[in-house]
């Protein structure tokens, strides 16, 4: 099956800095990279997502960019804000249903 | 819309014990998943429903744990008998149909604790 491994797995960075989350899959066929945002306690919510067609795809602060040759994708959120604190998930998925998430990335906003 | 519900939000119960959890999908959603949250195993996809219909239920860890979806607006999570190591937070989702682009949206999650 699909394997997804995310990089780092905490992240700390200075209020107003930019963040870069790595993923990397197993699987060429895999086409859909959804990104999801988790708060301490609360829900996954998805935050972005790309397809393997796009190699790039922007909203606001974030940003997300596929290789689909080296398999792998990254999140950038630039400007950072303490809201931005929380855990990131990336997934992959190759039949458009099943995902396979990465374990995910504390990310700490210093004020 | 109130999103997708869960219920209960907690739950604690004894070993042996059977637990019942619950989903109502996001009116009009034919997509619907369980998927279980652990600090080990992180998110894994339990059961994914399409349709009512059972699709791929190749997660469910063991005969001990059982899905149901009766009709478009209600589905179940049973583990019977419950074990210390199910332990986790319960997340169902739904979406609007398959495929990519279709956004998954999670529910609230259950968080269940067998002692």
């Amino acid at each position: 099956g699909e394997n997804v491994e995310q990089h780092p797995s905490t992240l700390s960075v200075q209020e107003g800095d930019s963040a870069v989350i790595k993923c990397t899959y197993s699987d060429s066929a895999s086409n859909y990279f959804p990104w999801y945002k988790q708060e301490l306690g609360k829900r996954p919510q998805l935050i972005i997502d790309i397809r393997s067609n796009v190699g790039e795809k922007k909203d606001q602060r974030i940003a997300v960019t596929l290789n689909k040759t080296a398999k792998h994708f990254s999140l950038h959120i630039t400007e950072t804000q303490p809201e931005d604190s929380a855990v990131y998930f990336c997934a992959a998925s190759i039949n458009d249903y099943k995902l396979s998430f990465g374990a995910g990335t504390t990310v700490t906003v210093r004020a | 819309d109130a999103g997708v519900i869960q219920s209960p939000r907690h739950e604690v119960t004894e070993m042996g014990q059977e637990v019942t959890l619950r989903c109502k999908p996001i009116s009009g959603h034919n997509s619907l998943f369980w998927y279980r949250q652990t600090m080990m195993r992180g998110l894994e996809l339990l059961i994914y429903f399409n349709n009512n219909v059972p699709i791929d239920d190749s997660g469910m860890p063991e005969d001990r744990f059982s899905a149901k979806m009766p009709n478009a607006s209600f589905s179940t999570l049973k583990i019977q008998p419950s074990e210390p190591r199910d332990s986790a937070v319960y997340f169902c989702a739904s979406s609007l149909g398959t495929g990519g682009g279709y956004e998954q949206y999670f529910g609230p999650g259950t968080r269940l604790t067998v002692t």
